[in-house]
């Protein structure tokens, strides 16, 4: 099947500093890519849906100025946690769609701590 | 109202034994897609399965078969000859419209399934 990357696949970091999460479609185009999030043992939670070249459409609830998105190209896109605190602590998601089902690749993940 | 109900937070069942994991969806799409996806521990959804609103026959992939019941609005996953790496968490989720006319997918809370040696 298709392949999703993402990296960092782990990140520590400071709070209020600012931590950027690449999401990138590895052998195919994606125009658009779904940002998620989950917490422990929780289900997914859209975020944002990353459209290239234009603005993403976040979900109700998410902040777009804390988490910034940048889908500069057919293969990437980038989630930006600014100025993070402890409570942004958690398994970021990405994906893709492709496929004969449309259905979404996801990518690896990312596990943010921030302390 | 929930998109997708996955009513059993934990199973257990036997290796080598079949199991069936619950899904029931809402909606007024008469267009839909119905996936279901396996998170390891490691974190990444794999891509398991789909059904699509229109599919007369049940989809199967391997070990893995989806007991559609469109009237009574149930996906259910069976996973025959269980095994032990089938231990982890299994996601149902659902897409309204089918192909590129729908995007945003809705996510079930999750089954954790564990297999028992």
């Amino acid at each position: 099947g298709a392949v999703v990357s993402q990296h960092p696949s782990r990140v520590i970091c400071k709070s209020g500093t600012s931590v950027k999460i690449e999401c990138r479609s590895l052998d195919f185009q994606a125009t658009t890519m779904f940002w998620y999030r989950q917490f422990p043992k929780k289900s997914l939670m859209l975020m944002a849906t990353s459209n290239e070249g234009s603005k993403a459409t976040y979900e109700q609830g998410v902040e777009k100025d804390k988490f910034l998105i940048n889908h500069a190209s057919l293969t990437l896109s980038t989630l930006t946690v600014t100025s993070a605190h402890p409570e942004d602590s958690s398994f970021y998601i990405c994906s893709a769609k492709q496929g004969p089902y449309n259905e979404q690749f996801f990518g690896p993940g990312t596990r943010l701590t921030v302390l | 109202a929930q998109k997708i109900t996955q009513t059993q937070p934990g199973m257990f069942v036997q290796e080598k034994e079949a199991v069936t994991l619950d899904c029931t969806y809402d909606t007024s799409d008469p267009s839909y897609g119905l996936f279901w996806y396996k998170q390891p521990s490691s974190g990444e959804m794999i891509f398991l399965i789909y059904q699509g609103s229109y599919d007369q026959q049940n989809a199967t992939e391997g070990r893995y078969s989806l007991n559609f019941q469109k009237a009574r609005k149930s996906a259910n996953l069976v996973i025959s000859a269980s095994q032990l790496g089938d231990s982890a968490m299994y996601f149902c989720a659902m897409r309204e419209g089918l192909g590129n006319t729908g995007n945003q997918f809705y996510f079930g809370t999750g089954t954790s399934l564990t297999v028992i040696p």
